[in-house]
Order: C-alpha cells, then structure tokens, then sequence
C-alpha cells in the first residue's frame, strides 16, 4: 500500500498570501497518478487537481500543481477568503487507492 | 448535471450490518466509462477508499483489503442506484461514508455524494 505523508498539519497565513502544501509518496508514482482535493467543514472533498498538475472544470487558475515521481505540491498563489479549508492529495497509481492525512490552511 | 443522492440509517448496533444506497442521476450504473465507489472518512482513519463497482461488459468489484471479508457493493440496474453493505460492524466503521464516481482509466473522484455520517453504538 503507497502511503501519502501530507506537510506542515497546518499553515497559518493571511488572504493574498501564498500557500504551498506538500505531498509524499512512500514509493514513485510513475505517470504522475496524484490528485489534490479541498474540503470545507461539513461538506465532501472536492476535486482540484488531476494527474499531478491539471486543474479540474471550473477550478481557479491560482491553484496550480507540481511535482514527479514521490514529491508533489499544491500551491495557491493568493489565498482567498473561501480558500481556508483542509486539503487531501490522492494517489491512484495502485490499489487500494490512498489518500494523505491532510493540510489544514487556517486564517492568521 | 450529475448527482449522487445518499441514502441509509445513521445509526447502527455492534455486529450488525451497515447498509447504505446511492442513487444516481445524470449518469448510468451500468456506463462503461464510470466506476462507483464507496469512501468513508473518520478522524481516526482519514479518508478511506472501501470498494467500488463497474461494469465493462460484465460486472466487476474491487475492494480494499481492510474490508474485504466484510464488504459488499452491488449495482441496481433497475433502480439505477448502487448501495453498499458491510457486515459485522464496530465502533471502529463509525465514519461518515460518501459514494463517489471515477471515470475509466482515471482513478480520481470526479463527483461524490454529500455523505452519510454512520455510527455504530448500541
């Protein structure tokens, strides 16, 4: 099973800030099978981020993803204020599908 | 527009068997081009894939390894839905449980329901 380590837990930072949230995978992830994915409180995950780096319809493009092989990033150039939310990447090279424990981006 | 709509009780008692329903619009059970699945997520265990279900000229399934001797997911052609059962149940499946949609080839989950919280106590 390809474990997803998710870092820092929780950034603290204010809107229009820029957030960079890491993922790594406990082995490669050929073909660049990641996803990212926001949830807000008391709603379901939704999709960002497919295949590493492509937006999901209707995503804004301050969402962007990076990364090959065991590290990826997701970074949002300026936080809005509906941006304050915890986000899950998700590897989908191998089953049983994973996903990592999480960032917390929290208001300073 | 597709959706998923959840059904099922929130509450069920030790060893018992947790049963839940997805009914989908918008899309088809039976479409070669989707998988349906079943997530639950719990603070203790995160986000957790459970199984899925599809169909590619017959019917498949695939679950996770955590669940496998108690886990069932099952089409409803009829009914165009898809439900999911768990036998046995403990504290520990306490979670909310959402259905979700992948398309072929493309292991991310496109569309998911809005989750059914589950508890299991007596």
């Amino acid at each position: 099973e390809i474990v997803l380590t998710q870092s820092p837990g929780t950034l603290s930072l204010s809107p229009g800030e820029r957030a960079t949230l890491s993922c790594r995978a406990s082995q490669s992830l050929t073909s660049s099978s990641l996803a990212w994915y926001q949830q807000k409180p008391g709603q379901a995950p939704r999709l960002l981020i497919y295949d590493a780096s492509n937006r999901a319809t209707g995503i804004p493009d301050r969402f962007s993803g990076s990364g090959s092989g065991t590290d990826f990033t997701l970074t949002i150039s300026r936080l809005e204020p509906e941006d304050f939310a915890v986000y899950y990447c998700q590897q989908y090279i191998s089953s049983p599908l994973t996903f990592g424990g999480g960032t917390k981006v929290e208001i300073k | 527009q597709v959706q998923l709509q959840q059904s099922g009780p929130g509450l069920v008692k030790p060893s018992q068997t947790l049963s839940l329903i997805c009914a989908i619009s918008g899309d088809r059970v039976s479409s070669n081009s989707a998988a349906w699945n079943w997530i639950r997520q719990s603070p203790s265990r995160g986000l957790e894939w459970l199984g899925r279900t599809y169909y590619r000229s017959k019917w498949y399934n695939d679950y996770a390894g955590s669940v496998k001797s108690r886990i069932s997911i099952n089409p409803d052609t009829s009914k165009n839905q898809f439900s999911l059962q768990l036998t046995s149940v403990t504290p520990e499946d306490t979670a909310v449980y959402y259905c979700t949609r992948h398309q072929v080839g493309k292991w991310y989950f496109d569309l998911w329901g809005r989750g059914t919280l589950v508890t299991v106590s007596s």
